[in-house]
């Protein structure tokens, strides 16, 4: 199975910095990976598929990049309704995996 | 606009078995693939298989396949998980959750809100 390592676990921020968060797979996985946006209570949403396109109707302040084992999920200017945990998933091969999560929370 | 509404919160004993569902509201139910996700209280999302409804192609994670079984009704476009054997390992909220149609891989655009299965004695 592939492992998806996310760093950091959590970080704190306030509304308008720049928040970057990395995922590591533990073999190449092209650029099959899509980050998620979960609420507490509430199913996850998708942000970003195929590494770096935006899904419909999330905001461009969102934005992915990366290939092969390293990925990034970035947010240009944090807004007080992205304090949420974000998950990262590879898309390359059966089981599907997921990351641990980072808990982006207020500072 | 289409939804996906799952069964309601269910308690079981250890040992015993649940079914879940999921009923897609509006749009085309076969054309899409499905995968079912749980969650472990304060935990991380964990893929548990795939379900191809119009193809009938089923595959499960490797660790539930003794004991898990998904099932379609096309004529209703639900979904159905079973789980047998159940431990309080598998506490846990249930999504079931549809595949993006605009590429192969498997990313995930439509969420079920959830269901809660809790296994106590």
């Amino acid at each position: 199975d592939i492992q998806m390592t996310q760093s950091p676990s959590s970080v704190s921020a306030s509304v308008g910095d720049r928040v970057t968060i990395t995922c590591r797979a533990s073999q190449v996985i092209s650029g099959w990976l899509a980050w998620y946006q979960q609420k507490p209570g509430k199913a996850p949403e998708l942000l970003i598929y195929a590494a770096s396109s935006l899904q419909s109707g999330v905001p461009s302040r969102f934005s992915g990049s990366g290939s092969g084992t390293d990925f990034t999920l970035t947010i240009s200017s944090l807004q007080p309704e992205d304090f949420a945990t974000y998950y990262c998933q590879q898309a390359n091969s059966f089981p599907l995996t997921f990351g641990g999560g980072t808990k982006v929370d207020i500072k | 606009q289409v939804h996906l509404v799952q069964s309601g919160a269910e308690v079981k004993k250890p040992g015993s078995s649940v079914k879940v569902s999921c009923k897609s509201s509006g749009g085309t139910f076969s054309s899409y693939a499905f995968s079912w996700v749980r969650q472990a209280p304060g935990q991380g999302l964990e893929w548990m298989g795939r379900i191809i409804p119009i193809f009938g192609t089923i595959n499960y994670a490797q660790k539930f396949q003794d004991r898990l079984t998904f099932t379609a009704d096309e004529s209703t476009s639900t979904l159905y998980l079973a789980l047998s054997s159940l431990t309080s390992e598998d506490t846990a909220v249930y999504y079931c959750a549809r595949r993006i149609n605009l590429t192969p891989e498997y990313y995930f655009d439509l969420w079920g809100q959830g269901t809660l299965v809790t296994v106590s004695s």
